[in-house]
């Protein structure tokens, strides 16, 4: 596609249940970034993938949370055991590095997660 | 480590009056920065970016953002604004020297009264 997928678009779950969210960056782009979004705060940073080297968790808020990259391309953010807290918006972005760092994200339209 | 403030939470202004939504950032070496915006129920959009060169840099729809290295500052401007711009407005900076990650001030919701 085009564009930044990802899905579900909105996920309804229930307290202390595993999730997954996915994110299909643009084809080529070796940078993944995950945010949160809760409502009415701004972009929380979570985790960036940069290529084959090891991703920056640094922004993960606990261990019940990781994410993956498969063969570089497509992203899973997990969250286990969630928490009603968990809910957010959770946005995905991409970019290329052929010119590190100078380059701007594309976003996808984000995964709605409502824990209740 | 690198971080982006945006001061006002909130901005309103005036139909057809100039607007600028304040953004500091703080970084080791030379920055890369970034507005974005965010209309309601969509993704975020890519406004303008300043990497190197004249410090006033021109974006989409009418936006522009002055880049000023003394105040560590990059205010985006529009000269007139309209009530289809209310939204909110993301401020995102890259370091240079670091490790590619980007980060986002807390953001600014502006609202243009008509």
């Amino acid at each position: 596609g085009a564009g930044v997928s990802q899905s579900p678009s909105n996920k309804v779950t229930e307290k202390g249940k595993d999730v997954e969210l996915r994110c299909d960056p643009i084809s080529g782009h070796t940078a993944l970034y995950w945010y949160r979004q809760s409502l009415g705060q701004g972009l929380e940073f979570l985790i960036y993938f940069q290529g084959n080297s090891a991703p920056d968790k640094s922004g993960l808020p606990s261990d019940r949370f990781s994410a993956e990259r498969t063969g570089g391309s497509v992203s899973t953010l997990t969250i286990q055991r969630t928490q009603q807290e968990d809910s957010a918006v959770y946005l995905c972005a991409s970019s290329t590095t052929n010119f590190p760092g100078r380059v701007e994200a594309f976003f996808g339209q984000g995964t709605r997660l409502t824990v209740v | 480590a690198q971080s982006v403030a945006q001061p006002e939470d909130q901005v309103n202004v005036a139909e057809g009056n100039p607007l600028t939504v304040k953004c500091t950032y703080s970084v080791s070496g030379n920055p890369y920065l970034f507005w974005y915006v965010q209309y309601p129920n969509r993704g975020l959009q890519f406004l303008l970016k300043y990497i190197t060169g004249d410090n006033l840099v021109k974006g989409s729809y009418g936006f522009e953002a002055e880049f000023n290295k003394s105040q560590t500052s990059f205010h985006l401007k529009k000269p007139s604004a309209l009530v289809s711009d209310s939204a909110l407005y993301f401020c995102a900076v890259r370091d240079e020297a670091g490790a590619n990650n980007l980060f986002f001030g807390t953001g600014t919701r502006l609202t243009v009264i008509p």
